[in-house]
């Protein structure tokens, strides 16, 4: 079974800019988790689809937005970018009853 | 909020000897806790996982134990090899309640093994 897919793997913008984010799933995964990693912030849940639906949400502005697609591929926004945005955005999903969730490789995002 | 604590942040052992790294959480109703690897330039990846209902649980050279009561759970490796060399990230969440997919990250512990 192939893993987890992001595109892109690097991005670099500029402050104000707007950047979209995709994430495939493992074949038969329906969930699809966003998280954004930072050496400061370590960790952090930003939101997470199921069935083309938000079901949880993370503690980040409203310039963080996604979507899910009825393959099961999200995407993710992030509007009017800042600095601090700069991170590792990683997407991890899970499939069936299990939680157990598996990760991509992430999209470095680099903003000047 | 919910929070995770995870120590020590950097740990550095002989190859050979055992490694562990502990982590608290804060969430009662928190029944899932996934244990991750990061190497450089990858995405976290799945090494071990324990739910609520087990104390602890064994994968070849990987052990976790779980203790609710104190709300700590820890990561045993022993017999440990350069390729051990990593951040390891404890998690936890209150899976597997429908909707319920958030993980809450550890700090993460950055793994040296000296040959």
């Amino acid at each position: 079974k192939a893993g987890v897919t992001q595109t892109p793997r690097y991005l670099i913008k500029t402050r104000g800019q707007q950047v979209t984010l995709s994430c495939s799933p493992i074949s038969g995964h329906r969930s699809v988790s966003w998280y954004q990693q930072t050496p400061g912030q370590g960790l952090q849940f930003l939101f997470e689809y199921f069935s083309e639906t938000q079901r949880n949400k993370g503690n980040f502005p409203g310039r963080f937005s996604g979507r899910q697609f009825s393959n099961s591929r999200s995407e993710m926004n992030v509007s009017t970018l800042e600095l601090g945005d700069s991170a590792l955005y990683l997407c991890a999903t899970s499939g069936g009853l299990s939680d157990t969730q598996y990760f991509g490789p992430g999209t470095r995002l680099t903003v000047l | 909020g919910e929070n995770v604590e995870q120590h020590p942040s950097t740990l550095s052992v002989q190859e050979g000897d055992s490694a562990v790294i502990k982590c608290t959480y804060s969430d009662s109703a928190s029944n899932y806790f996934p244990w991750y690897k990061q190497e450089l330039g990858k995405g976290p990846q799945l090494i071990i996982d324990i739910r609520s209902n087990v104390g602890e649980k064994k994968d070849q050279r990987i052990a976790v134990t779980l203790n609710k009561t104190a709300k700590h759970f820890s990561l045993h490796i022993t017999e440990t090899q350069p390729e051990d060399s990593a951040v390891y990230f404890c998690a936890a969440s209150r899976g597997p309640i429908q909707g319920a997919q958030k993980l809450v990250f550890g700090q993460g512990t950055r793994l040296t093994i000296n040959p």
